[in-house]
């Protein structure tokens, strides 16, 4: 069975300040892919990225890093210097290799940047 | 392309009454799917469909039904309306391919069910 915790439910910050929110998931396949979305207040749901399990290599995208590590089967989100336009709740989620799978989601975590 | 798109955007039901939530891509996408959305409790996945005539139950399928006529449309179908089906339905869709290519989300459908 697939599953994907996010241990944090809400998490308020200051503005400029850095912020992870943390992911760790449960699986028994060996190949499997890794995402994160975000839906702000309006409700939408955004694509910010997608990892598989054979690349483990961080990943930078602006202020926003990933850090994949499989050895605690956890894959971590930081955004840097925290911007009010952050504030969302975001999700991680869960699918194995067969191009068929459906996501497994986690809760999510809802994250409030305060200026 | 407008990508996927939901109707209605809101919807007020009775209990007992029945309604079909709509949906259709533009984007020639295989996979297809209905998630709902409960506060504090993420997307769990409702049914979803590998393509034209396939469909298959999800983690939470009871008291819906679906369908999958052509490729760009995937109803989804409540029958009896009830308070527990109060939620936000989304729906989305993705390319067949063997990078697991991600979720393309329309914008939701907020139902309440009184």
């Amino acid at each position: 069975a697939q599953k994907v915790t996010q241990a944090q439910t809400e998490i308020s910050v200051v503005e400029k300040e850095d912020v992870t929110l943390d992911c760790v998931y449960e699986t028994r396949d060996t190949t499997y892919y890794l995402f994160w979305y975000k839906q702000p207040p309006s409700g939408e749901l955004v694509f910010l990225i997608r990892r598989n399990s054979f690349d483990e290599q961080n990943e930078i995208s602006g202020r926003y890093s990933w850090n994949f590590q499989k050895s605690t089967s956890s894959f971590n989100f930081t955004i840097t210097a925290s911007q009010v336009v952050d504030s969302a709740v975001y999700f991680c989620a869960l699918s194995h290799n067969s191009g068929n799978t459906p996501l497994v989601f986690g809760k999510g975590t809802r994250l409030s940047v305060i200026a | 392309n407008a990508g996927v798109t939901q109707t209605p955007k809101f919807r007020i039901l009775k209990i007992g009454q029945s309604m079909t939530l709509q949906c259709t891509q533009d984007m020639n996408h295989n996979y297809m799917y209905w998630y709902r959305q409960d506060p504090g409790m993420g997307l769990k996945l409702i049914y979803y469909s590998v393509g034209a005539g396939i469909t298959d139950k999800g983690e939470v399928p009871n008291g819906y039904n679906v369908s999958r006529s052509t490729t760009e449309d995937f109803p989804l179908r409540l029958e009896l309306a009830a308070p527990s089906q109060t939620s936000v339905y989304f729906c989305a869709s993705r390319n067949r391919d063997r990078d697991n290519s991600p979720l393309h989300f329309g914008n939701g459908t907020r139902l309440t069910v009184t």
